[in-house]
């Protein structure tokens, strides 16, 4: 099974802060997907394959990384950013997700 | 517009059966694997089960295998999970999605309790 470890797990940043979310996986993954969730709803897709961005994902997020190290980075942190971001990868069975990062805003 | 609608949870006794079922519709349901997600309350995401396109692959996590049965109707275009001998972990909102995950359900909340 491919364990994703995120970090960190919670953080706070204040608007227009950069703020970089990283995932790292057990063993070496093809592509690294990313899932934004708000309190009570559905996940949303955000980043898929690494780097591109889902419909409607505002350019100031991006999706990097290879192999066993991923991240997601919001160039300048807005107040609808606020909310839970996990990573999945589908490369093997088990399909596995990180652990959430819960990203607030100062 | 694609719709994915889970039905059937609710409250049930540890030890005893439940079966959800999805409602597809927007897309040719027949032309994707299908899979189930859930959260227990105030957790993460967990992966429960994948099935293929006609059903002949399914795949499990070790904590659902050989209790958990997911299967398809594709002429009704119906995603279903069969939950056998609950235990109160299997607490939580079950989510049914496609296999990229580009879609997913409102969700639907299941509670093992006595």
């Amino acid at each position: 099974e491919i364990v994703l470890t995120q970090s960190p797990t919670t953080m706070a940043a204040s608007p227009g802060e950069k703020v970089t979310i990283t995932c790292r996986a057990s063993s070496s993954v093809s592509y690294m997907h990313w899932f934004q969730q708000k309190s009570g709803t559905s996940p949303k897709p955000w980043i898929y394959d690494t780097s591109k961005l889902a419909s409607g994902v505002p350019d100031r997020f991006s999706g990097s990384g290879s192999g066993t190290s991923y991240s997601l980075t919001i160039s300048s942190m807005e107040a609808e950013d606020a909310a839970t971001y996990y990573c999945l990868q589908r490369s093997s069975y088990p399909l596995t997700f990180g652990s959430g990062t819960k990203l607030e805003i100062k | 517009e694609v719709q994915l609608v889970e039905s059937g949870g609710g409250l049930v006794q540890p030890g005893r059966s439940l079966k959800l079922s999805c409602a597809a519709s927007g897309f040719t349901f027949s032309n994707y694997y299908m899979a189930w997600v859930r959260q227990a309350p105030k957790k993460g995401l967990e992966w429960v089960a994948t099935i293929s396109t006609s059903g002949s692959r399914t795949y499990y996590p070790d904590s659902v295998k050989g209790r958990f049965t997911i299967s398809r109707d594709n002429a009704k275009s119906s995603l279903y999970l069969q939950m056998n001998s609950l235990k109160s972990e299997d607490t939580a909102t079950y989510y049914c999605a496609r296999p990229n995950f580009d879609y997913w359900g409102q969700g639907v909340m299941v509670t093992v309790s006595s």
